[in-house]
């Protein structure tokens, strides 16, 4: 079946740097791409719609600067978190394909900002 | 808003025990309901789902039935296997939300041989 690849799977980086992550659909082309993100024992909670050729959309309380998404190609959307802190630690999943509930989604990256 | 709360874990069970993990959601219109898990190292995988009340979704052995009057869409499997060994996330998605998908917090469930 079709299969979303996420890299890398953990990071840990300084506080202040960047790190970025990248969210590939392997064997299909994805016009749109989700970026959810989840803290400890909490829910996943949807960050921003990553759409091909255009800007992402973000949902409200997410800053778009800090959270630069790209999504240059119909197979790979990347996200980059600027200037990481601490408060910036948790895990990061996409995902792609078809409707929301029967996309296909990455392993998740666990980022911790130490 | 919509949101689904579901059972803390860790749920740890010897196998071939039965196994109950609880959602109950809060939703403006008529939700459909899933269930996803994600087994280690891996990404989420859709297990199932029901798209209206009384509905019962099925796959590898687990069920959930969507009660609309208790709000509920437990997950249930009657002998759990130490290849069950996942992290299991409730969710639900109304048609028309601009926030798609709304996820639970997950349970880790650990099955022993």
């Amino acid at each position: 079946g079709a299969v979303v690849s996420q890299h890398p799977s953990w990071v840990i980086c300084k506080s202040g740097t960047s790190v970025k992550i990248e969210c590939r659909s392997l064997d299909f082309q994805a016009t749109t791409m989700f970026w959810y993100r989840q803290f400890p024992k909490q829910s996943l909670m949807l960050m921003a719609t990553s759409n091909e050729g255009s800007k992402a959309t973000y949902e409200q309380g997410v800053e778009k600067d800090k959270f630069l998404i790209n999504h240059a190609s119909l197979t790979l959307s990347t996200l980059t978190v600027t200037s990481a802190h601490p408060e910036d630690s948790s895990f990061y999943i996409c995902s792609a394909g078809g409707q929301a509930y029967e996309a296909f989604f990455g392993q998740g990256t666990r980022l911790t900002v130490v | 808003g919509d949101s689904v709360t579901q059972m803390e874990g860790p749920v740890t069970l010897s196998e071939e025990a039965f196994l109950t993990i609880n959602c109950t959601y809060t939703a403006t219109g008529y939700p459909s309901l899933f269930w996803y898990v994600q087994y280690p190292g891996e990404g989420l995988q859709l297990l199932l789902k029901a798209t209206k009340a009384d509905d019962k979704g099925s796959n590898k052995g687990f069920e959930a039935t969507y009660r609309k009057e208790t709000t509920s869409f437990h997950l249930e499997k009657g002998s759990v296997q130490v290849s069950d060994s996942a992290v299991y996330f409730c969710a639900l998605y109304e048609a028309g939300s601009a926030r798609q998908l709304t996820f639970g917090s997950g349970t880790q469930l650990t099955v022993l041989p």
